[in-house]
């Protein structure tokens, strides 16, 4: 069975320091991999994607991640946050039927003035 | 814009109470998904249906049903409430995978339920 672990629960970082927020999973199967943000009090909505190709992918806010198939990893990266990056972050991946989007535990991120 | 609508942010229900969730999508996707958000548990799938009056068990489906009978429309029905189902409900849509490989769910809001 696919599944999703995020190591990290709770992240506190000052603010334009660097982040790195580690996602792990398991599969035998061919996957795409997600990061989704949830900001306080909302939904969940998508910051960016692995489906093929390049395996660096970026998000229109300045965070970044790398899929590597050997190290079964798709770590989330930002050179240097934001207060406004304050928010939960999810790792997820595809099930094998039906769609079934699959999703990591997730991890708080607090921003320190 | 793409949007998933969930008919209540907060609801506060008694025990033993029969309790809907209402979730409808504008976006004609054939997936929708409900889930709900614990903390350090992140989200669990209850049902998900992937087209009108087809549903699949998720990992949690036990004091939950659900009806799809509309494509824009997936309910979640809590039978007999409980205590332990005091939780967060995020419902999801998306279209099936395509050709170009998978696509991006979207969430409601969120209703937040409290069973006393």
């Amino acid at each position: 069975a696919q599944s999703v672990t995020q190591l990290d629960s709770q992240v506190p970082v000052f603010e334009e320091a660097p982040v790195e927020l580690r996602c792990n999973y398991s599969s035998s199967v061919s996957v795409y991999l997600f990061w989704y943000v949830q900001y306080p009090n909302q939904g969940l909505q998508l910051l960016l994607k692995y489906l093929s190709g390049s395996t660096l992918v970026e998000s229109i806010n300045g965070f970044e991640a790398e899929f590597n198939k050997s190290q079964t990893s798709f770590h989330l990266r930002k050179p240097s946050v934001h207060i406004s990056d304050t928010a939960e972050y999810f790792c997820a991946t595809q099930g094998a039927s039906y769609d079934k989007v699959i999703f990591g535990p997730g991890t708080s991120l607090s921003v320190i003035p | 814009d793409v949007k998933v609508t969930q008919s209540s942010r907060y609801l506060v229900k008694r025990t033993g109470e029969k309790v809907f969730l209402e979730c409808v999508q504008d976006m004609d996707h054939e997936n929708m998904f409900w889930y709900r958000q614990d903390p350090g548990l992140g989200l669990r799938l209850i049902y998900f249906s992937y087209d009108v009056k087809m549903k699949e068990k998720g990992d949690i489906p036990e004091g939950y049903s659900v009806s799809r009978e509309k494509k824009e429309r997936f309910s979640l029905i809590l039978e007999s409430a409980s205590t332990n189902q005091t939780s967060m409900y995020l419902c999801a849509s998306k279209s099936p995978r395509g050709a170009q490989g998978d696509t991006e769910a979207f969430f409601g809001q969120g209703t937040r339920l409290t069973v006393v």
